[in-house]
C-alpha cells in the first residue's frame, strides 16, 4: 500500500505570493492533519480534516487555509507569503479521526520564501 | 493547554550501548496518549512507540521501551543496543483522548547521534 504523498517536495516563492500544497493520504484513510516544522518553533499543528470537514485548527493567521476533497486528498494554501512561512510542511493521515488511530506522515514539502 | 518539553537538544551514544531520551509534559487531563516519533535526515516522521495513559505497563517495541511515570508526567524513551540507523531526531508527542481530535502536540526534539 502506498504511503502518504505530498507534492511538490520543494518549493521556492517570493514574499507576497501564494502557494498551494497537496497531500494524498494512504488509500482508505479519511483523516488528514497538517503540521508546520521550523527550527525555531518546532512542530506546530495547523489543521485537521475528516470527511471534508475541518475538525480542528491551530493558532495560525487566516492566511493559512485548507480543504479536503471527497477522495480525502487535502490541500493547504498560504496567501501573502512572509519570510517566516519558510518551513517544512508535513501532512499526516489516519484511518479515522479517533484519537487512537496511528497517524502516518508524508515526506513533507519544503517551502522557501525569498 | 498541554505542553511537551524535551530538555536534551542533543544526545550521543556509542553503537551497541543504551541511551535514554527524556520528555516531560503538562496536562490537566487524566486520559491521553503519548508517542515517540523518529525523524531521520530524510525527514519522514516514523512512529517509534505509543503509550496509553490509562495503562500502567510501560510500552515496549523490540529495542525501544518507555518509562512512563504518570504522576511525575514523565515519558522517557530507552533505546537498547543502539544502531547506526537509530541516528535521527526524536520527538515526544501528546494527544488528548478526551477530545475527538487527532492533534499532536510535539516537544522540541532531541537529536541523537550514534557513534560507531
Amino acid at each position: 500500500k502506498a504511503g502518504v504523498t505530498q507534492t511538490p517536495r520543494y518549493l521556492i516563492k517570493t514574499r507576497g505570493q501564494q502557494v498551494t500544497l497537496s497531500c494524498s493520504p494512504i488509500s482508505g484513510h479519511r483523516s488528514v492533519s497538517w503540521y508546520q516544522q521550523t527550527p525555531g518553533q518546532g512542530l506546530q499543528f495547523l489543521f485537521e480534516y475528516f470527511s471534508e470537514t475541518q475538525r480542528n485548527k491551530g493558532n495560525f493567521p487566516g492566511r493559512f487555509s485548507g480543504r479536503q476533497f471527497s477522495n480525502s486528498r487535502s490541500e493547504m494554501n498560504v496567501s501573502t507569503l512572509e519570510l517566516g512561512d519558510s518551513a517544512l510542511y508535513l501532512c499526516a493521515s489516519s484511518l479515522l479521526a479517533t484519537t487512537y488511530n496511528e497517524q502516518f506522515f508524508g515526506p513533507g514539502t519544503r517551502l522557501t520564501v525569498l | 493547554a498541554q505542553t511537551v518539553t524535551q530538555s536534551q537538544p542533543e544526545m550521543s551514544v556509542q553503537e551497541a550501548e543504551t541511551v535514554t531520551l527524556s520528555c516531560t509534559y503538562d496536562t490537566s487531563e487524566s486520559d491521553y496518549y503519548l508517542f515517540w516519533y523518529k525523524q531521520p535526515p530524510s525527514r519522514q516522521m516514523i512512529l517509534v512507540i505509543r503509550q496509553e495513559a490509562y495503562k500502567q505497563q510501560n510500552a515496549t517495541e523490540n529495542r525501544f521501551s518507555v518509562n512512563f511515570q504518570k504522576a511525575a508526567k514523565s515519558f522517557s524513551l530507552k533505546i537498547s543496543d543502539s544502531q547506526l540507523g537509530d541516528a535521527a531526531m526524536y520527538f515526544c508527542a501528546y494527544r488528548s483522548r478526551d477530545s475527538n481530535t487527532g492533534k499532536l502536540i510535539f516537544g522540541q526534539g532531541t537529536t541523537l547521534q550514534v557513534k560507531p
